[in-house]
């Protein structure tokens, strides 16, 4: 079973930063929390991901609270081609599978 | 440098009827993972393999289902007499696994089957 819980769906408007929050409050010290996007009916794509210090890189930022119970992913400016359903995964490392839930539905709108 | 390639991009098959599917990662990465992703829902983790060998199959179905690796050519997904609850989406991913270090895995277009 998925160790978070995110919301079913959520809606942004086009050049605003969307915010997806995820708890993954049964996290050990060893897991990283892994975000994923699924556009329509694609292949999952990888998005970013951290243990314990927020990241960012050209996609995304991560904020990951202090007890490590919950996080965000920030998409600065989002586009159209954002739109797509956003899985936030916990995974400790090199025990390799992927277990997603039922991710976020984010919509962005014009 | 070409990413995870899937073939058959569709596949359909009647019932009974074995379906094959082939997965080709990414060049330099030794590590293949299958998922299946039902109408509407997430994706479900079905089997881990290095070259030859199957690391994790906790998610394979016991009957009808099998995978490989071989050392040469790409890996295979087999589904022998199917069923029309086989008729999904199955996704192919690959990585490099380095130790001590978390990696992505990078996911193929997938192959989505339909069952008759």
């Amino acid at each position: 079973d998925a160790k978070t819980t995110q919301p079913p769906s959520m809606d942004c408007a086009e050049g605003r930063a969307a915010n997806l929050p995820c708890n993954h409050s049964t996290i050990s010290g060893n897991e990283y929390v892994y975000w994923y996007r699924q556009i329509h009916s694609q292949g999952p794509q990888y998005i970013i991901h951290g243990l314990k210090n927020n990241e960012t890189n050209e996609m995304a930022s991560l904020i990951i609270t202090e007890d490590r119970k919950s996080s965000t992913l920030i998409l600065p400016h989002a586009t159209l081609r954002d739109t797509a359903v956003y899985y936030c995964i916990v995974r400790v490392v090199n025990t390799d599978k992927l277990i997603f839930g039922t991710g976020t539905r984010l919509q962005v709108f014009p | 440098n070409a990413g995870v390639m899937q073939n058959p991009r569709h596949l359909v098959r009647r019932r009974g009827q074995e379906a094959r599917l082939r997965c080709s990662p990414m060049k330099g990465h030794s590590h293949v993972y299958w998922y299946r992703q039902l109408p509407e829902e997430g994706l479900k983790f079905m089997v881990y393999l290095q070259k030859e060998n199957i690391i994790d199959e906790s998610g394979m179905p016991k009957e009808r289902f099998s995978a490989e690796f071989p050392k040469e050519g790409p890996s295979i997904l087999r589904i022998q007499q199917v069923v029309r609850g086989d008729s999904a989406a199955y996704f192919c991913a690959s990585s490099p696994l380095i130790r001590d270090r978390a990696d992505e895995q990078f996911f193929g277009p997938g192959t989505r089957l339909t069952v008759l």
